[in-house]
């Protein structure tokens, strides 16, 4: 299963826009790119996907590079509920599971 | 919205008891999907289904069983449970195909003592 890659941790201040990358240069052709964020307590929560076109929800935006072995989820104004750790995660294991890693941890300052 | 509930936030359970986990979807989703998430360890699948009464075992299924008689509920047995089964226990559930994004429940967070 192809892995990803990402920071540790970031920092934001509020309102600001943030951009967390993502590396996956083992990508097949048929996977998909999810992003999803999870806060203390509670399940993952469904962002954002796309294949190789850049895409746009009310929650997000995901910038996919050309050779696509790489991915940035933008978040346009940073407020405090978005602090927490953002899984990018690609399309999945042979059943159709996703395969977390560890993850961002997002912490935005007021 | 998508919504899918656990039956519990909490649960406290011994040594041996055999416990189920409950889980509900709204959305007429094809499949479900039960993970534990563990400090360090990430998300782990244990089972999967894909239909009713249709199953396939994940990455971790031992010490675990699971029941799809309806295609809303999805529910995971814990056949004895053991202290190592102490976790976060979280449901998902999504359309066919695998590039669906999966919706996911609160969790519950079982303790066996």
């Amino acid at each position: 299963d192809a892995k990803t890659t990402q920071p540790n941790s970031m920092e934001s201040n509020e309102e600001e826009p943030v951009h967390l990358p993502c590396n996956h240069s083992t990508i097949s052709g048929t996977d998909y790119i999810h992003w999803y964020r999870q806060l203390p307590s509670q399940g993952p929560e469904y962002v954002i996907h796309g294949l190789t076109s850049n895409v746009n929800n009310r929650m997000a935006s995901l910038a996919i590079a050309e050779d696509r072995k790489s991915s940035t989820l933008i978040l346009h104004r940073a407020t405090l509920r978005d602090a927490a750790v953002y899984y990018c995660i690609l399309s999945g294991g042979s059943q159709g599971n996703l395969i977390f890693g560890k993850g961002t941890k997002l912490s935005v300052k007021p | 919205d998508v919504k899918v509930t656990q039956s519990s936030r909490y649960l406290v359970k011994r040594t041996g008891e055999k416990v189920f986990l409950e889980c509900v979807q709204d959305m007429d989703h094809e499949n479900m999907f039960w993970y534990r998430q563990d400090p360090g360890l990430g998300l782990r699948l244990i089972y999967f289904s894909y239909d009713v009464k249709m199953k396939e075992k994940g990455d971790i299924p031992e010490g675990y069983s699971v029941s799809r008689e309806k295609k809303e509920r999805f529910s995971l047995i814990l056949e004895s449970a053991s202290t190592n089964q102490t976790s976060m226990y979280l449901c998902a559930s999504s359309r066919r195909p695998r590039s669906q994004p999966q919706h996911f429940g609160d969790g519950t967070r079982l303790s066996i003592l």
